[in-house]
């Protein structure tokens, strides 16, 4: 089996930085994937850790380390249209396996 | 070819009827997943094939399920005798080789609404 824990929300404020935890249960492990979906949207790809560290995308960052189960998506100087939910999803045996996800609330 | 398309984007039916979603994935892509996703919830793994080949069938999904991709390029997905607890929105998503970048390309969604 596998688990996903993250956030249910997180509050922040427009041109702040924040960070969205997710912490991990599972076998066959091959990778951390994050993905942000809008309020009647699909979800869409931002960002894979396969290996241990920090991957940086533009104003998005994610971070794995293998040996916590844990990983973080950090997204900087946040605009108004970062508000969506975000759900961390495990490569499991090539199988994708997704969070409940965070939900992100954006303060002007 | 632009993106993953599903059909219908929508369907309303009453208790007890079968229904029936497919999906036209990416046309170099030969893995399929079918995902369901209820308000506030992510995605839900239902199951996925490699080319023609279904790997895994979610453990939660009932026998009423049922998913096919015949010749390896779309998919459908049938539920047979839906009831209420099926209302909810079914995504399809396709991905090139082994999924090792995790990197899955979503569609619009099917939103079915059971009565």
């Amino acid at each position: 089996g596998q688990s996903l824990e993250q956030p249910s929300e997180v509050t922040a404020v427009e041109g702040a930085i924040v960070q969205i935890n997710c912490t991990y249960q599972t076998s066959g492990f091959y990778g951390l994937s994050w993905y942000q979906q809008h309020d009647g949207g699909a979800p869409t790809f931002l960002s894979y850790n396969g290996l241990d560290g920090l991957e940086e995308t533009g104003r998005f960052s994610s971070f794995l380390s293998r040996s916590d189960s844990y990983g973080y998506l950090l997204l900087q100087e946040l605009q108004m249209k970062d508000s969506a939910s975000y759900f961390c999803a495990v490569n499991q045996d090539d199988k994708i396996i997704f969070g409940k996800g965070t939900r992100l609330h954006i303060l002007p | 070819d632009t993106g993953v398309s599903q059909d219908p984007r929508h369907k309303i039916t009453k208790r007890g009827q079968n229904v029936t979603f497919r999906c036209d994935p990416i046309s170099e892509h030969n893995r399929l997943y079918w995902y369901r996703q209820t308000l506030g919830q992510g995605p839900e793994f239902l199951t996925y094939f490699q080319n023609e080949a279904q790997l895994e069938k979610s453990r939660l999904l009932s026998d009423r399920f049922s998913a096919e991709r015949p010749k390896g390029s779309f998919s459908t997905l049938e539920i047979q005798r839906t009831e209420q607890g099926d209302s909810a929105m079914y995504l399809c998503a396709s991905s090139f080789g082994g999924g090792y970048t995790g990197e899955l390309f979503f569609g619009e969604g099917s939103r079915l609404t059971v009565l």
